[in-house]
């Protein structure tokens, strides 16, 4: 069965950078892309961007364009998200999603990062 | 992009049908997909495309469109239906995806 198993909760620093990872199982790992989510306590799902698994190509929200940076490695079957120059509202639920392009059907069970001083 | 726009709100009694909806202008052209996050849980996909349920979704949930609204419905809600509903879909670009603003369902 599919499988998105993503890193521990990070607490980070105003201006810090933070890495999380998504080991992905269960099928070919180059046949789909990852979405990147998050979700802000208490607030609704933002979609923070894409990484093609195949290609590497990247498509990330505008307001986080320069900013994020995401990949994906099929040696390990890992997808990676680094969001750099933290700042307490980027505290979050961070999800990846396995994105089949027109919608997301598998889900890992996400990782809290916190930024605080 | 794209946006879409849910009732922050609603309330079913047990047993009763509910419709839960999405509205924007891109739904002329997309279908609305449809997630459910129950608290402290990821969010699971239960609809997509014109009306087609994931394996294990009960069929209780049903989907419909028309113009520039998504209709999500839970014919029969059962108490575990409680939980935050959110529609989205892949914007017109290709590359961006969008969200509504989620829906929370009481089930009394």
């Amino acid at each position: 069965q599919v499988q998105l198993e993503q890193s521990g909760s990070e607490v980070k620093r105003p201006g810090a950078s933070v890495k999380v990872s998504c080991k992905a199982s269960g099928y070919l790992f180059t046949s789909y892309a990852f979405s990147w989510v998050r979700q802000a306590p208490g607030q609704g799902l933002e979609w923070v961007g894409w990484v093609s698994s195949y290609s590497g190509n990247t498509y990330s929200a505008q307001r986080f364009q320069g900013r994020v940076t995401m990949t994906a490695d099929p040696s390990t079957s890992t997808a990676y998200m680094e969001l750099r120059a933290l700042r307490s509202d980027d505290t979050a639920v961070y999800y990846c999603v396995r994105d089949r392009g027109d919608l997301f059907d598998h889900w890992g069970q996400g990782t809290l990062v916190s930024v605080s001083s | 992009s794209s946006e879409l726009t849910q009732d922050p709100a609603v309330s079913v009694a047990l047993g009763q049908t509910v419709r839960i909806t999405c509205q924007g202008d891109s739904l002329r052209s997309y279908y609305a997909n449809w997630y459910q996050q129950k608290p402290g849980q990821a969010p699971v996909l239960v609809l997509y495309g014109k009306n087609s349920r994931p394996s294990g979704i009960p069929d209780r949930f049903s989907g419909s469109g028309s113009g520039v609204t998504a209709s999500l419905t839970i014919t029969g809600a059962q108490a575990e239906d409680e939980a935050d509903y959110y529609c989205g879909h892949r914007d017109s670009s290709d590359n961006h995806r969008v969200f509504g603003g989620g829906t929370k369902l009481t089930v009394l």
